[in-house]
């Protein structure tokens, strides 16, 4: 299994706060991905990384940012979370692209209430 | 524009019978890479196999295959005599050669069920 870890598993917080989620890799790989997967949507880019502070928006980046300031973690943060940021967010991680599949962390559950 | 399609939702079987999963995608680029993930109920994600463009052999793996065809625009996945196991989410991704830093389109996914 690829390493890769999420932090905190889950999380409820109120709306108007600001929520910060922590993605750790250990595989030293290059890119990584912030999506969130809500239902009937399947999964959705947030922002992603090609190197340490390179980063780049997604189709659905409004309300998120993400720094990255060593390889191997990637952090996301809601700046000011809302209702419909309530989800689940997965961090994914490649070697490559677009060719090299990703591999996905075990997934971050918020609930913004 | 990139867009993958999953039309099955739902999909409902009785162990050891046999399941094919749907993908339709759409895209301008010639280059493209076709994926497949499985979604158990613990919610991982789990990879399961990378197709390009240029490879439309089709793939087998034990009880699973997979069925590219580039002049449908498919990449069906088919489980051969089901388990309970096989219960899960499953997801078809497309990533195109020049689209930005790799990034996933999926599609809605569809929740496989198989009963005993």
């Amino acid at each position: 299994d690829a390493g890769i870890t999420q932090s905190p598993r889950h999380k409820v917080t109120e709306t108007g706060t600001p929520v910060t989620l922590r993605c750790h890799q250990t595989e030293n790989h290059r890119y990584m991905y912030w999506y969130r997967q809500d239902p009937g949507h399947g999964l959705r880019l947030i922002h992603y990384s090609y190197g340490v502070k390179d980063t780049d928006k997604g189709e659905v980046s409004d309300g998120y940012s993400v720094s990255r300031s060593k390889t191997e973690d990637f952090l996301l943060t809601l700046e000011s979370a809302t209702s419909s940021q309530t989800s689940v967010y997965f961090c994914a991680i490649s070697s490559g692209t677009p060719s090299y599949e990703q591999y996905f962390g075990p997934g971050t559950r918020l609930t913004v209430t | 524009a990139q867009k993958v399609t999953q039309a099955q939702t739902e999909i409902s079987v009785v162990e050891k019978e046999d399941v094919t999963l749907d993908c339709v995608y759409e895209t301008r680029d010639t280059t493209y890479y076709l994926f497949w993930y499985k979604q158990p109920p613990s919610g991982e994600l789990v990879f399961l196999i990378r197709r390009n463009s240029f490879d439309e052999q089709n793939e087998i793996s034990g009880r699973y295959s997979w069925n590219f065809q580039k002049s449908t625009s498919s990449f069906n996945f088919t489980i051969t005599a089901s388990q309970v196991v096989d219960s899960a989410v499953y997801f078809c991704a497309l990533s195109e050669l020049y689209n930005q830093g790799g990034k996933l389109i999926f599609g809605q996914g569809t929740e496989l069920s198989v009963k005993p």
